[in-house]
């Protein structure tokens, strides 16, 4: 059962507009909610994240929504740069007794800003 | 400041063989968590290591092993390979008593192919 999920399998967006990337969790238990971005033959790179008690935080061009009522989180970035393609992958993060836990993490999103 | 390395890059093995992978941490890290990312989707949690023990363990068969150094650096073994095996494994290292809101520094990943 997938407790955290990214629906959309890829976005292609218009280089100077607004990228949207959304994510849906089943578990209200989760402490944080992270952003990872990921190029081909590399690791994932922590990009954003936020709070379960907040429900936005924004970081340059990227913005993080988080709706506790729907489960819901979305990812902005405003404008968007053909450096940004790269798939991206929401996370979510439970901590256990004062130390993190694992991440548990969505399908991934395929962003491709055109020139 | 190096990061996490993971090494081998990239092995094949065949059906029923064993291998192991290693990771050193970040350095200043104390926990090494691992990642199984198969095609098209996104990385799921294996086991943790802190202090030379199994701290957490994802839905992995017992054919997945790990062990910690007193160094801190790790290796994941996997016996007795199936096709299904062949994945991108990643390594993370945390601190394991700071909770922090970017989760886990990743390493590039060694990519599995069972033939």
């Amino acid at each position: 059962d997938q407790q955290v999920k990214q629906n959309s399998p890829s976005l292609s967006v218009q280089e100077g507009r607004i990228s949207i990337l959304n994510c849906d969790y089943t578990n209200s238990m989760f402490d944080y909610f992270l952003w990872y971005k990921k190029y081909p033959a590399e690791g994932p790179t922590f990009l954003i994240s936020i709070s379960s008690i907040k429900d936005k935080n924004e970081d340059g061009r990227f913005t993080v929504f988080l709706n506790k009522s729907a489960k819901h989180l979305s990812l902005h970035i405003v404008p968007s740069q053909p450096g940004d393609s790269a798939v991206y992958f929401c996370a979510a993060l439970k901590n256990y007794g004062g130390s993190q836990g694992n991440l548990i993490f969505g399908k991934g999103t395929k962003l491709s800003v055109k020139p | 400041d190096a990061g996490v390395t993971q090494s081998p890059t990239h092995l094949i093995k065949t059906r029923g063989q064993q291998v192991t992978l290693r990771c050193s941490p970040k350095s200043g890290h104390d926990t090494v968590s691992w990642y199984q990312q198969a095609l098209g989707q996104g990385p799921q949690f294996i086991f943790q290591y802190y202090e030379e023990e199994e701290r957490q363990r994802g839905n992995f068969p017992d054919r997945f092993s790990g062990h910690q150094f007193p160094n801190y650096s790790s290796e994941l073994n996997v016996n007795a390979l199936l096709l299904g095996d062949s994945a991108l494994y990643l390594c993370a290292s945390s601190l394991l008593n700071r909770i922090s809101n970017y989760g886990y520094t990743f390493g590039s990943g060694t990519r599995l192919t069972v033939v």
